[in-house]
């Protein structure tokens, strides 16, 4: 079965420290997001990706940034971590014709930062 | 610009009972709209989209919903809920031209035995 997954799950990390949020998908959808998402709040896109080597900043300001060397691999990393950081963050993929696009989510990755 | 609301942050109701879970946006062009679901520590998931045709949208886990233009809304029912049905619920709309999906701030659902 086609999927979208996303590592780690969860993480805990200091001030300061850089990470990587992993996104894969197995459906060869051209169209790759990341949101971040907080309690009792609209998803807020942070990037995006028309296709490979296309990425696009979104609407919410971020500290992050992201690549597309692989149509199926869609990494967001964050420099320096800061408590502001701290979020559930949720990568999707698409295809359709444009406006028509439904997403298909991932699980999410739950980032503390301390 | 586009925006989307949701007009009820959570719902509470018995199981067995309908539901209604509401939904309007504002947008001087055409639309799609989507209702997506999000169960306990998983991603979103597609419900049911309107793209052109019939106003009224029928959906997975027998849920259903119906556009109204001159309204600007898309309002999410369910005639029976059950207990499984307690997961949150957005509301969500694109552009036609464009493939940004703007979503709104969602509405819990909470089924009670």
């Amino acid at each position: 079965e086609a999927d979208i997954y996303q590592t780690p799950r969860y993480l805990v990390i200091g001030t300061g420290k850089k990470i990587t949020l992993e996104c894969s998908q197995t459906m060869g959808h051209d169209k790759m997001y990341w949101y971040q998402q907080d309690p009792g709040m609209e998803l807020h896109l942070i990037h995006y990706s028309y296709g490979v080597n296309s990425t696009e900043k979104g609407d919410l300001s971020s500290e992050s940034t992201v690549s597309r060397i692989r149509t199926e691999h869609f990494p967001l990393t964050l420099e320096s971590a800061r408590p502001s950081h701290t979020s559930q963050y949720l990568c999707a993929s698409s295809v359709g014709q444009r406006g028509t696009y439904e997403q298909y989510f991932g699980p999410g990755t739950r980032l503390t930062v301390t | 610009a586009q925006s989307v609301t949701q007009l009820d942050s959570q719902v509470p109701v018995f199981e067995e009972a309908p539901v209604e879970l509401r939904c309007n946006y504002s947008s001087s062009v055409s639309v799609y709209l989507f209702w997506y679901v999000q169960y306990p520590n998983q991603g979103l998931q597609l419900l049911l989209k309107y793209l052109s045709g019939s106003t009224l949208v029928k959906g997975i886990n027998g849920f259903e919903a119906e556009f109204n233009k001159s309204q600007t809304s898309f309002h999410l029912r369910k005639p029976s809920v059950h207990i499984s049905d307690t997961a949150e619920y957005f509301c969500a709309v694109s552009v036609g031209g464009g493939f940004k999906t703007i979503f709104g701030a969602g509405t819990r659902l909470f089924v009670k035995a």
